[in-house]
């Protein structure tokens, strides 16, 4: 069963930074791209950043390029997402998301963690 | 890029009624890049249509998907208390993803 489980949200002051974790199992980690989105409370979702299985490949919103990173440790099945400058506005929920199944012609993510809370606030 | 525009933004139903939600690019897009999800409150968005037609696995044949160039539909033939929820359709393009504002289907 793949599992994704999101942790390192919680309250920051503008400004600062905060790293945010993705553990993977059930499915082998290495082989698949990893995403980023976002839900603002009440709003719809938002991508923020993707990374390919070996890393050689990453992109980002326009909203987050320049002060988000994405990253991946394969050897730990993790994803990771270091968040600097955080603003009011990267208030949100956010999730994991798997890409899709080897070989397929289609884009679209299958599976999606339950996410974390991030809250930018003085 | 591509903004995908959905409508109506609520669409009020009750259950057995047949529903139709439609997502528009503001450009002709591959249909193998638009894809479907729903949300339920409280959870995580479910992967429902990729592909624009075609449903994931465990999704009910009361789903369907169709649509090519600007405008794709997501249709839900007979809604069951379960299908109340938010829809987004998705789509991929010049190295970005991009989502739809979303629909809530709500009963009626």
């Amino acid at each position: 069963e793949v599992q994704l489980v999101e942790s390192g949200g919680g309250l920051v002051q503008p400004g600062r930074s905060l790293r945010l974790s993705c553990a993977a199992s059930g499915f082998t980690f290495d082989d698949y791209a990893m995403h980023w989105v976002r839900q603002a409370p009440g709003k719809g979702l938002e991508w923020v950043s993707g990374i390919s299985w070996n890393s050689g490949s990453i992109g980002y919103a326009d909203s987050v390029k320049g002060r988000f990173t994405i990253s991946r440790d394969n050897a730990k099945n993790s994803l990771y997402l270091q968040m600097n400058s955080l603003r009011a506005e990267d208030t949100a929920l956010y999730y994991c998301a798997k890409d899709r199944e080897l070989g397929a012609t289609e884009y679209y993510f299958d599976y999606w963690g339950q996410g974390t809370l991030v809250t930018v606030s003085s | 890029e591509i903004v995908l525009t959905q409508s109506p933004g609520t669409l009020s139903l009750s259950p057995g009624e047949r529903a139709t939600l439609s997502c528009r690019a503001s450009q002709s897009v591959s249909s193998n890049y638009l894809t479907w999800y729903q949300q339920k409150l409280g959870q995580a968005p479910r992967l429902l249509i990729y592909g624009a037609s075609s449903r994931a696995t465990g999704i009910p044949d009361r789903f369907s998907g169709s649509g090519s160039g600007t405008d794709f539909t997501l249709t839900i033939s007979r809604l069951e208390p379960e299908d109340f929820a938010v829809y987004y359709c998705q789509h991929y393009g010049s190295s970005l993803w991009t989502f739809g504002q979303g629909t809530k289907v709500e009963i009626k």
